[in-house]
């Protein structure tokens, strides 16, 4: 069935720099998408949300984009920080489909110092 | 209380076994949702509540998933006759609004079934 997918699972970055998430999904229906940070042995953190009538939003440190012509979704994190290294996860809400979220599979970002 | 909490946070069960698994949502939350994660994957939606309704468990793998919220607050997931590949980490999630920016996820309960 359609499913959300994420291009790298593992990504490395030096403390400072900027680090950039990618997810593709398949769904055009989709109308809401969400990025979520998980720590080990704890649930998902919301980060930042989209809906499907914007390209763009910002928040602290983090920026989504969403480019509905290739269907794909990413995040970047502005001068990551050891406190960022957790496995990331895209999430998407198809229109219809109720309230339930569709999860990729994540990345796990490492901050090496 | 401040968050979502779940309990017990870990769980060995004999195959065969059934389980119950608790969540308590953030006072006054009226949407709560169940998902299934399975190591080193992303979580898996298994049902849904708006108050104590269940208005969506397509996602309950079998007829040996159960969840309630009879009085529109606590919920349990009970698992009868646990398999070796319900082992995951069940995880709750609550939200004050039908939509799904409001959720807060509760840390989940490690079901290991031996």
């Amino acid at each position: 069935g359609e499913s959300v997918g994420l291009h790298l699972p593992t990504l490395s970055v030096q403390e400072g720099d900027n680090s950039i998430i990618n997810c593709a999904y398949s769904n055009s229906a989709s109308d809401y998408f969400i990025w979520y940070k998980q720590e080990s042995g704890k649930g998902p953190q919301f980060i930042i949300d989209i809906r499907s009538n914007m390209d763009k939003r910002q928040g602290q440190r983090v920026t989504v984009l969403l480019n509905k012509t290739v269907k794909h979704l990413s995040l970047q994190i502005a001068a990551t920080q050891p406190g960022d290294s957790a496995v990331y996860f895209c999430a998407e809400k198809i229109t219809g489909g109720g309230n339930k979220l569709t999860f990729g599979t994540g990345t796990q970002l490492k901050v090496e110092l | 209380g401040a968050g979502v909490s779940q309990s017990p946070r870990y769980k060995v069960a004999k195959r065969g076994q059934d389980v119950a698994l608790r969540c308590d949502p953030i006072s006054g939350h009226v949407s709560l949702f169940w998902y299934q994660q399975a190591l080193g994957q992303g979580p898996e939606f298994l049902t849904y509540f708006q108050n104590e309704a269940q208005l969506d468990k397509s996602g309950l793998p079998s007829d040996r998933f159960f969840a309630e919220r009879p009085e529109g607050s606590v919920s349990t997931l009970k698992i009868q006759r646990t398999q070796q590949e319900d082992s995951a980490v069940y995880l709750c999630a609550s939200s004050s609004q039908g939509e799904a920016p409001g959720y807060t996820f509760g840390s989940g309960t490690r079901l290991t079934v031996v």
